[in-house]
């Protein structure tokens, strides 16, 4: 299984600082069709995850431009710049590579 | 708009069957992959498998081959995921979410408690 390794596992933010969260694989996420297979959810306390991002660069509808996804291969990092109190959540990056698709640890992040 | 609702929460003896449904809605229902994924507590998010929209052919993480069947009723615009022989290690919140780059618009999610 590919292992997916999030750091830090929580992180404390004053409203509008940016926050950096790093999501780093076992193996390369690199689609032979040149897409990237990773993805990032945030969880809010006591409701379903919620896709952010998906392939890197892609914002899934409604998601706000502070969030972004560089990097690329093994090493990625989701970055929000100016953090909301409405970001407070548990955050994960999975990859949808290889079966069974795999989930990070999680970052919790508070304000 | 997109949306899934999930069946109720349910409480299992050790070794029996559950059958959680996840209904759609917002969306052409074949067109689209339902994955299932659950969250144990205090654990990260753990991906089961998935059911193709057209033909429903299925793909399961092989920690849960020969235990997890997930089926879909087209007419219904319903998937369903049935564990089998739980344990107090299946206690977890079941999520069903729609493919479509990324897992999008998932379920309110199902409790499911294992005890005895």
């Amino acid at each position: 299984d590919i292992v997916l390794t999030q750091t830090p596992l929580s992180l404390s933010v004053t409203p509008g600082q940016a926050a950096s969260i790093s999501c780093k694989s076992g193996q390369s996420l690199l689609h032979s069709d040149g897409e990237t297979q990773l993805s990032w959810y945030l969880q809010k306390p006591g409701q379903p995850p919620q896709l952010l991002i998906f392939g890197v660069s892609n914002r899934f509808s409604g998601v706000p431009d502070r969030f972004s996804v560089s990097g690329s291969g093994t090493d990625f990092t989701l970055k929000i710049s100016r953090v909301e109190a409405e970001d407070v959540a548990v955050y994960y990056c999975m990859q949808s590579l290889h079966v069974p698709f795999t989930f990070g640890q999680g970052t919790r992040l508070e304000i | 708009q997109v949306q899934h609702v999930q069946s109720g929460a349910e409480v299992k003896g050790p070794g029996a069957s559950v059958k959680v449904s996840c209904k759609a809605s917002g969306y052409i229902f074949t067109n689209y992959a339902i994955h299932w994924v659950r969250q144990a507590p205090g654990q990260r998010l753990e991906w089961m498998g998935w059911i193709t929209g057209g033909n429903g052919d299925t793909t399961y993480s092989q920690k849960f081959q020969g235990r997890v069947s997930m089926t879909r009723d087209t007419s219904a615009g319903t998937a369903y995921m049935e564990l089998r022989s739980l344990a107090s290690e299946d206690t977890a919140v079941y999520y069903c979410a729609k493919d479509g780059g990324g897992l999008q618009s998932w379920g309110q999610g199902t409790l499911v408690t294992v005890s005895s």
